[in-house]
């Protein structure tokens, strides 16, 4: 069964640094991995999609890399800003237990806040 | 404007009684799915469609049904069987596996 792990869960940073989100995944047979931004209250945003032939995307200042073989992905936020407040989470795809359907699996989310 | 539509934002349910979420889709995409989220845990599936007049029953399906009569809609009947109902409820829609996208949510809280 797939699982998907984030860390930090929580983390507060000072406008204009850079900064480094995890993702984690135990099953590596995945076919793309995508991040979402969640305001609160709100629908999730899609920021960006990795297939899993792909090593990295990238989309104005978010960078999102794919190591499949490791199980790893980490979006990584340039510049930081406070609208960039929010939870950020990471989803996997791949096929359910009975082979023949595509589903995601996410994590449980990173709380980021940037403070000016 | 193109995009995923739920109804009711919120929604107040009582002891025993069946209450429907609408989700809506104008994107023309195949595959729709129903999310619950609760206050410290990921999202987890309850029941996706792939193609129409077909659908899958996710990680937490019981207390919930579907159906998928058109393309552009899939909505989720919550039953007096779900016994813990109060959540946020998040419905996607994309094309078969591809990106997601999700609409705004509805909000359901047993009185």
């Amino acid at each position: 069964k797939q699982e998907v792990t984030q860390i930090p869960a929580a983390l507060s940073v000072p406008e204009g640094e850079n900064l480094v989100l995890n993702c984690s995944f135990t099953d590596s047979a995945i076919y793309n991995l995508q991040w979402f931004r969640q305001d609160p209250g709100k629908g999730l945003t899609s920021l960006l999609l990795i297939q899993s032939s792909q090593r990295e995307q990238t989309s104005g200042r978010l960078n999102a890399s794919l190591d499949k073989s490791s199980g790893r992905s980490t979006l990584y936020i340039a510049a930081s800003q406070p609208g960039d407040s929010a939870t950020y989470l990471c989803a996997v795809n791949s096929q359910d237990s009975g082979g023949s359907n595509y589903k995601l699996t996410f994590g449980k989310g990173t709380l980021l806040t940037v403070n000016p | 404007d193109g995009g995923i539509t739920q109804s009711p934002k919120y929604l107040f349910r009582k002891e025993g009684q069946n209450v429907t979420l609408s989700c809506e889709q104008n994107l023309n995409h195949d595959a729709m799915y129903w999310y619950r989220q609760d206050p410290g845990q990921g999202l987890r599936l309850i029941y996706y469609s792939q193609i129409v007049n077909d659908f899958q029953k996710g990680d937490i399906a019981e207390g919930y049904s579907v159906s998928r009569e058109k393309k552009e809609s899939f909505p989720l009947t919550v039953t007096s069987a779900q016994k813990n109902p109060t959540a946020f409820y998040l419905c996607a829609s994309g094309l078969v596996r591809t990106e997601q996208f999700f609409g705004p949510g509805t909000r359901l809280t047993v009185l």
